[in-house]
């Protein structure tokens, strides 16, 4: 089993939707969790970070941690086509030297 | 005002040749990686500086030898290129190796094709 699972999609929507991404992971130790966009030939923009279970808001975005379950999800609600790019999932552990540790991602092409 | 910068963008070399890829941040940071994304899109650490001193060294081919000259600029190496060192890979910082800050901040990534 991956350290981190998430579907590859693509993941079609239509312009407005409500859009929910996921990833599960199975090492307990992992404490910070993170949502990275990524454009075409671009490098990954952080979107969210998150520390504790339950929901971040900002704007559009909402991540949640399920830390019990370990899933972890980012909504985008109103979707624009400008939202279309690669979604990774990213976490951490929280001592030692740590790095991220990526989802596959999840593209997501929302339609006009 | 780049805050991490790669270059070059592009590069296309033959097998057997040596390349390298420099990277330089703007932002302060203390921690420095190279990641490698594969054809699959799969983003994967290669290498963690922390102050230009070496703490992560993935399981990776000693062809590849990191360089950092000073905590703002981390340098790749590649000797001997194989087909198989085509990827894309990122140049990352962030304010500390663990805990709070351990977010990244990507460049735009250096795109390696070994022919």
């Amino acid at each position: 089993q991956k350290e981190v699972e998430q579907d590859p999609g693509p993941l079609s929507v239509p312009e407005g939707a409500i859009v929910s991404l996921n990833c599960t992971y199975s090492n307990s130790a992992f404490q910070y969790f993170m949502w990275y966009r990524q454009y075409s030939r671009k490098g990954p923009e952080l979107l969210m970070y998150t520390y504790s279970s339950g929901n971040k808001e900002d704007g559009r975005f909402t991540a949640q941690v399920d830390k019990s379950s370990k899933y972890i999800s980012l909504f985008i609600r109103d979707s624009q086509p400008s939202d279309s790019a690669t979604y990774l999932c990213a976490m951490s552990h929280i001592s030692g030297y740590s790095t991220l540790t990526f989802g596959k991602g999840t593209m997501l092409l929302v339609s006009p | 005002d780049t805050a991490v910068s790669q270059t070059p963008k592009y590069l296309v070399t033959q097998m057997g040749n040596d390349k390298s890829i420099k990277c330089e941040q703007n932002l302060g940071h203390d921690t420095m990686y190279w990641y490698k994304q594969d054809s699959k899109k799969f983003l994967k650490i290669m290498f963690s500086y922390n102050n230009k001193e070496l703490i992560i060294n993935e399981t990776v081919p000693n062809r590849f030898s990191p360089k950092s000259p000073d905590k703002a600029h981390l340098n790749l190496h590649i000797n001997s290129l194989e087909l198989g060192d085509s990827a894309v890979y990122f140049c990352a910082s962030s304010h500390a190796p663990e805990g709070p800050g351990t977010e990244a901040f990507f460049g735009q990534g250096t795109r390696l094709t070994v022919v």
